[in-house]
């Protein structure tokens, strides 16, 4: 079974500075997707980024971007010139392509940003 | 606007009293989930459905139904509630399997 870790429960970044939110994952499967859903306070599910296992390209979403890492079944979040808005939970996640909308998350990691 | 509507929003109940949540989205999804959130564990699948009266169960369907007789929508039933299901329900739907899913706003459930 596909399982998705977060060993960090919490960080702090102070506001304009980056900070890296680490995220590994173990599947024997070679076509997949990875994604990164932030949840403020609201408790909203919104989705930050995505990436295709497929392309060796990381993928960039404004002040967001990965370092994915498939041999090494990592996929690290970065966020950069933080904002106040940014201070959320925020979770992995994993779906294999070949299963219809099961998406494996992890438990989470929450993130503070401070003045 | 294209969204995931889910009701009630927030919910408190007793052991045994039946209940649905009502999910529906508006963006004509094939695929369509149900969630649970409880801390320290993050999301886990309880039910999806690829389609219109094609369901199968997620990682855990203990204590729920489903049913999808129309594509928008999509409703979870807790036929005898108990307090191990107090929790924050998602509903998420996507184009297709491998599409991003886009979740409903979350209905808190308290099971007394």
């Amino acid at each position: 079974a596909q399982t998705v870790t977060q060993s960090q429960p919490e960080m702090s970044v102070q506001e304009a500075e980056t900070v890296t939110l680490s995220c590994t994952y173990d599947t024997s499967e070679s076509d997949y997707y990875l994604f990164w859903y932030k949840q403020p306070p609201s408790r909203q599910m919104i989705l930050v980024i995505r990436q295709e296992a497929y392309k060796q390209q990381n993928a960039t979403e404004n002040r967001f971007s990965v370092n994915f890492q498939k041999a090494a079944k990592s996929f690290s979040l970065k966020i950069s010139d933080s904002q106040l808005g940014d201070a959320a939970m925020y979770f992995c996640a994993y779906r294999y392509t070949g299963t219809a909308s099961k998406l494996t998350f992890g438990t989470g990691t929450r993130l503070q940003v401070t003045l | 606007e294209a969204q995931v509507t889910q009701n009630p929003r927030y919910l408190i109940t007793v052991t045994g009293k039946k209940l649905t949540v009502t999910c529906s989205q508006n963006m004509n999804h094939e695929y369509m989930s149900w969630y649970r959130q409880d801390p320290g564990l993050g999301l886990r699948q309880i039910y999806y459905s690829m389609n219109v009266e094609v369901t199968d169960k997620g990682d855990v369907p203990e204590g729920y139904k489903v049913s999808r007789k129309e594509k928008r929508n999509f409703p979870l039933i807790l036929e005898s509630p108990s307090p191990n299901q107090t929790s924050l329900y998602f509903c998420a739907s996507s184009f297709t399997s491998s599409g991003t899913q886009y979740f409903g706003p979350g209905t808190r459930l308290l099971v007394l």
